[in-house]
């Protein structure tokens, strides 16, 4: 069965910290990755993607994943942390399975702290 | 700007009571999606519709039901809203499945 993992429901850094969320999924086929952002009582904003070609993808606000095919996973990484980045992050899987379907992750809280 | 727009924002409605919330978006995607979120849980696509073709998730409740009169609007109704169906409802549009979507802001629907 195809799914997505976020590990950790919620995580907490202080500002400046690394960020590290992960996310493995599980397919059989070539995923196509996604790392979307929610700000409280908004839609789902894009932070970055991977379809083919080079692994270490870079996104907005000093985001960057990497799709390792061989640990399934595609965690996302952003070297010092800002008060603004406190949201809920969720990561995305686009697989196809006799039609293409979107898969999403349970999401990871980011807690900022001063 | 090119957008994805959820009108209303907020939605009240009593139990029972047919609501309908409205999606546009001037993007020029063809395809088009129905999330429900409940609070601190991931999206839950409700159908899609590639272009003017309609594709239900086999868990739907009979309940939703979407309309998509031309390519900028769709139409998300719940005929009998119970209180399990207050929730975030997000519109998203895509060019072709497997790009990324782009949401709108959401409807927040709460059932009284």
């Amino acid at each position: 069965a195809q799914s997505v993992t976020q590990l950790g429901s919620h995580v907490s850094v202080s500002e400046g910290a690394l960020v590290l969320l992960r996310c493995n999924y599980s397919s059989s086929v070539p995923p196509y990755l996604f790392w979307y952002v929610q700000y409280p009582n908004q839609g789902l904003q894009l932070l970055l993607k991977y379809t083919t070609g080079a692994t270490l993808v870079k996104g907005i606000n000093g985001f960057e994943a990497e799709f390792k095919k061989s640990e399934t996973s595609f965690h996302l990484t952003k070297p010092s942390a800002h008060m603004s980045d406190a949201a809920e992050y969720f990561c995305a899987v686009t697989l196809y399975t006799g039609g293409f379907k979107t898969i999403f992750g349970a999401g990871t809280r980011l807690f900022v702290k001063a | 700007d090119a957008m994805v727009i959820q009108n209303p924002r907020y939605q009240v409605t009593q139990f029972g009571k047919p609501v309908t919330l409205s999606c546009s978006q001037t993007l020029n995607h063809n395809v088009m999606y129905w999330y429900q979120q409940k609070s601190s849980q991931a999206p839950k696509l409700l159908f899609h519709y590639y272009d003017k073709d309609f594709n239900n998730e086999a868990d739907t409740p009979d309940n939703f039901q979407s309309r998509r009169p031309n390519t900028s609007f769709c139409f998300l109704d719940i005929r009998s809203p119970g209180l399990g169906d207050a929730a975030m409802y997000l519109c998203a549009t895509s060019r072709g499945d497997t790009n990324e979507q782009f949401f709108g802001p959401g409807t927040r629907l709460t059932v009284l």
